[in-house]
Protein backbone atom coordinates (compact mmCIF):
# COMPACT_ATOMS: atom_id res chain seq x y z
CA UNK A 1 0.00 0.00 0.00
CA UNK A 2 1.57 3.34 -1.27
CA UNK A 3 2.19 5.91 1.63
CA UNK A 4 1.42 9.51 1.89
CA UNK A 5 3.05 11.21 -1.25
CA UNK A 6 4.01 14.90 -1.06
CA UNK A 7 5.30 16.92 -3.90
CA UNK A 8 7.72 18.87 -4.93
CA UNK A 9 10.23 17.91 -2.17
CA UNK A 10 12.28 20.49 -2.07
CA UNK A 11 11.70 23.87 -3.46
CA UNK A 12 13.45 27.82 -2.90
CA UNK A 13 11.28 31.01 -3.51
CA UNK A 14 11.60 34.41 -2.85
CA UNK A 15 9.29 36.76 -0.39
CA UNK A 16 6.12 37.76 -1.63
CA UNK A 17 5.75 35.14 -3.93
CA UNK A 18 3.31 31.82 -3.88
CA UNK A 19 3.60 28.47 -3.75
CA UNK A 20 1.56 25.46 -3.77
CA UNK A 21 2.16 22.03 -2.35
CA UNK A 22 -0.04 18.39 -3.22
CA UNK A 23 -0.66 15.49 -0.79
CA UNK A 24 -1.72 12.50 -1.91
CA UNK A 25 -2.99 10.64 0.97
CA UNK A 26 -3.18 6.81 1.57
CA UNK A 27 -5.52 4.98 -0.29
CA UNK A 28 -8.98 4.93 1.47
CA UNK A 29 -7.66 7.41 3.89
CA UNK A 30 -10.50 10.66 3.69
CA UNK A 31 -8.74 13.24 5.87
CA UNK A 32 -5.68 14.94 5.15
CA UNK A 33 -4.33 17.78 7.44
CA UNK A 34 -0.76 20.14 7.19
CA UNK A 35 1.32 20.52 9.86
CA UNK A 36 4.42 22.92 9.74
CA UNK A 37 7.47 21.65 11.19
CA UNK A 38 10.29 24.50 12.29
CA UNK A 39 13.24 23.83 14.47
CA UNK A 40 11.77 26.64 16.89
CA UNK A 41 8.47 26.19 17.05
CA UNK A 42 8.41 22.14 15.98
CA UNK A 43 4.96 20.79 14.61
CA UNK A 44 2.18 23.26 14.30
CA UNK A 45 -0.92 22.05 12.81
CA UNK A 46 -2.54 24.10 10.17
CA UNK A 47 -5.64 22.65 8.87
CA UNK A 48 -7.80 19.44 8.47
CA UNK A 49 -9.72 18.57 5.63
CA UNK A 50 -12.45 15.90 5.41
CA UNK A 51 -15.30 14.80 2.50
CA UNK A 52 -13.41 18.25 0.78
CA UNK A 53 -14.62 20.19 3.80
CA UNK A 54 -12.57 21.84 6.20
CA UNK A 55 -13.16 20.20 9.55
CA UNK A 56 -10.30 22.35 11.35
CA UNK A 57 -8.22 25.06 11.30
CA UNK A 58 -4.71 26.53 13.44
CA UNK A 59 -4.02 29.64 14.22
CA UNK A 60 -2.17 30.66 11.03
CA UNK A 61 -2.97 33.37 9.16
CA UNK A 62 -5.21 33.84 6.06
CA UNK A 63 -1.96 33.62 3.93
CA UNK A 64 -2.11 29.93 4.47
CA UNK A 65 -5.00 28.38 2.29
CA UNK A 66 -5.67 24.47 1.42
CA UNK A 67 -8.64 22.44 -0.48
CA UNK A 68 -9.38 18.71 -0.64
CA UNK A 69 -10.13 17.45 -3.82
CA UNK A 70 -12.77 14.33 -4.22
CA UNK A 71 -10.39 12.03 -4.66
CA UNK A 72 -9.29 12.95 -1.15
CA UNK A 73 -6.11 14.55 -2.51
CA UNK A 74 -5.40 17.83 -1.56
CA UNK A 75 -3.32 21.04 -1.72
CA UNK A 76 -2.16 24.39 0.72
CA UNK A 77 -1.54 27.43 -0.83
CA UNK A 78 0.69 30.02 0.84
CA UNK A 79 0.46 33.90 -0.73
CA UNK A 80 2.59 36.33 0.04
CA UNK A 81 6.08 34.36 1.14
CA UNK A 82 7.77 35.94 4.27
CA UNK A 83 10.81 34.50 4.87
CA UNK A 84 9.66 33.21 8.45
CA UNK A 85 7.21 30.82 6.06
CA UNK A 86 10.93 28.74 5.64
CA UNK A 87 9.71 25.44 6.70
CA UNK A 88 9.05 21.48 6.42
CA UNK A 89 5.55 21.17 5.60
CA UNK A 90 4.52 17.80 6.13
CA UNK A 91 0.83 16.21 5.53
CA UNK A 92 -0.72 13.60 7.21
CA UNK A 93 -3.96 11.34 5.93
CA UNK A 94 -6.14 9.15 8.22
CA UNK A 95 -8.90 7.05 7.65
CA UNK A 96 -10.71 10.06 9.40
CA UNK A 97 -14.12 8.86 11.03
CA UNK A 98 -12.65 9.48 14.35
CA UNK A 99 -9.40 9.74 15.87
CA UNK A 100 -8.24 6.39 16.16
CA UNK A 101 -4.76 8.16 17.11
CA UNK A 102 -2.63 7.46 14.06
CA UNK A 103 -1.92 9.89 11.60
CA UNK A 104 0.30 9.02 8.80
CA UNK A 105 3.02 11.53 7.23
CA UNK A 106 4.28 11.98 4.19
CA UNK A 107 8.28 12.90 3.84
CA UNK A 108 7.19 16.70 3.68
CA UNK A 109 7.58 19.41 1.27
CA UNK A 110 10.77 21.71 2.10
CA UNK A 111 10.49 25.53 1.57
CA UNK A 112 13.24 27.90 1.39
CA UNK A 113 11.85 31.28 1.30
CA UNK A 114 14.66 33.93 0.10
CA UNK B 1 1.54 28.98 23.55
CA UNK B 2 2.66 25.72 23.72
CA UNK B 3 -0.32 23.06 25.19
CA UNK B 4 2.49 20.24 25.24
CA UNK B 5 5.82 21.03 27.12
CA UNK B 6 8.43 18.35 26.32
CA UNK B 7 12.29 17.95 27.64
CA UNK B 8 15.18 17.15 27.43
CA UNK B 9 15.49 19.28 24.18
CA UNK B 10 18.34 16.50 23.88
CA UNK B 11 19.52 13.55 25.02
CA UNK B 12 22.80 11.17 24.87
CA UNK B 13 22.42 7.61 26.05
CA UNK B 14 24.90 4.50 26.17
CA UNK B 15 23.80 1.33 23.67
CA UNK B 16 22.03 -0.72 26.45
CA UNK B 17 20.87 1.97 28.46
CA UNK B 18 17.27 3.72 29.01
CA UNK B 19 16.17 6.77 27.75
CA UNK B 20 13.42 8.94 29.54
CA UNK B 21 11.59 11.45 27.73
CA UNK B 22 9.12 13.59 29.42
CA UNK B 23 6.15 15.47 28.93
CA UNK B 24 3.13 17.35 30.48
CA UNK B 25 -0.06 19.11 29.24
CA UNK B 26 -2.68 21.88 30.72
CA UNK B 27 -5.66 21.04 28.78
CA UNK B 28 -7.69 18.33 30.84
CA UNK B 29 -10.31 17.78 28.11
CA UNK B 30 -7.32 15.88 26.22
CA UNK B 31 -7.73 12.50 26.10
CA UNK B 32 -5.48 10.93 23.60
CA UNK B 33 -1.32 10.75 24.09
CA UNK B 34 0.49 9.25 21.50
CA UNK B 35 4.69 9.29 20.56
CA UNK B 36 6.00 9.85 17.35
CA UNK B 37 9.14 8.37 16.15
CA UNK B 38 10.92 11.29 13.33
CA UNK B 39 14.30 9.69 11.44
CA UNK B 40 16.27 12.20 9.59
CA UNK B 41 14.56 13.11 5.65
CA UNK B 42 10.99 11.44 6.73
CA UNK B 43 7.92 11.96 8.37
CA UNK B 44 7.22 11.09 12.01
CA UNK B 45 5.65 7.82 12.73
CA UNK B 46 3.38 6.52 15.39
CA UNK B 47 5.66 4.92 17.82
CA UNK B 48 3.13 4.46 21.02
CA UNK B 49 0.21 5.75 21.93
CA UNK B 50 -2.01 5.73 25.44
CA UNK B 51 -5.63 7.05 26.97
CA UNK B 52 -5.97 8.25 30.71
CA UNK B 53 -7.88 5.07 31.54
CA UNK B 54 -4.42 3.33 31.78
CA UNK B 55 -1.35 4.51 33.70
CA UNK B 56 1.11 2.72 31.45
CA UNK B 57 1.35 0.96 28.31
CA UNK B 58 4.27 -1.25 27.00
CA UNK B 59 5.59 -2.39 23.29
CA UNK B 60 8.34 -4.20 23.01
CA UNK B 61 11.16 -1.76 24.83
CA UNK B 62 8.84 1.28 24.62
CA UNK B 63 7.16 2.20 27.42
CA UNK B 64 4.74 5.31 28.17
CA UNK B 65 4.04 6.22 31.91
CA UNK B 66 0.92 8.40 32.60
CA UNK B 67 0.36 10.66 35.69
CA UNK B 68 -3.16 12.18 35.07
CA UNK B 69 -3.44 13.78 38.27
CA UNK B 70 -0.11 15.76 37.80
CA UNK B 71 -0.74 15.79 33.95
CA UNK B 72 2.42 14.52 33.02
CA UNK B 73 3.61 11.77 30.88
CA UNK B 74 6.28 10.12 29.55
CA UNK B 75 8.32 7.85 27.16
CA UNK B 76 10.76 5.12 28.48
CA UNK B 77 13.07 3.15 25.93
CA UNK B 78 14.64 0.36 27.40
CA UNK B 79 17.79 -1.10 26.35
CA UNK B 80 18.54 1.77 24.12
CA UNK B 81 20.20 0.49 20.50
CA UNK B 82 21.60 3.15 18.03
CA UNK B 83 18.68 2.76 15.55
CA UNK B 84 16.74 4.22 18.09
CA UNK B 85 18.58 7.46 17.52
CA UNK B 86 15.92 10.02 15.99
CA UNK B 87 13.65 12.51 17.07
CA UNK B 88 10.72 12.13 19.71
CA UNK B 89 7.35 14.21 19.29
CA UNK B 90 4.95 13.67 22.05
CA UNK B 91 1.67 14.91 21.03
CA UNK B 92 -2.07 15.02 22.72
CA UNK B 93 -5.55 15.70 21.50
CA UNK B 94 -9.20 15.56 22.11
CA UNK B 95 -11.41 12.36 20.58
CA UNK B 96 -13.15 14.03 17.68
CA UNK B 97 -10.10 16.67 17.33
CA UNK B 98 -8.40 15.19 14.07
CA UNK B 99 -5.40 17.60 15.05
CA UNK B 100 -2.68 16.91 17.44
CA UNK B 101 -0.59 19.27 19.66
CA UNK B 102 3.03 18.20 19.51
CA UNK B 103 5.30 18.90 21.96
CA UNK B 104 9.39 20.69 20.67
CA UNK B 105 10.57 17.15 20.42
CA UNK B 106 14.07 15.38 21.83
CA UNK B 107 16.91 14.30 19.58
CA UNK B 108 17.74 10.86 21.31
CA UNK B 109 20.82 9.68 20.53
CA UNK B 110 22.72 6.49 21.28
CA UNK B 111 26.41 5.96 21.44
CA UNK B 112 27.19 1.98 20.63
Amino acid sequence: KAGVTQTPRYLIKTRGQQVTLSCSPISGHRSVSWYQQTPGQGLQFLFEYFSETQRNKGNFPGRFSGRQFSNSRSEMNVSTLELGDSALYLCASSLGRTLSGELFFGEGSRLTVL
Amino acid sequence: QQQVKQSPQSLIVQKGGISIINCAYENTAFDYFPWYQQFPGKGPALLIAIRPDVSEKKEGRFTISFNKSAKQFSLHIMDSQPGDSATYFCAASTTGANNLFFGTGTRLTVIP
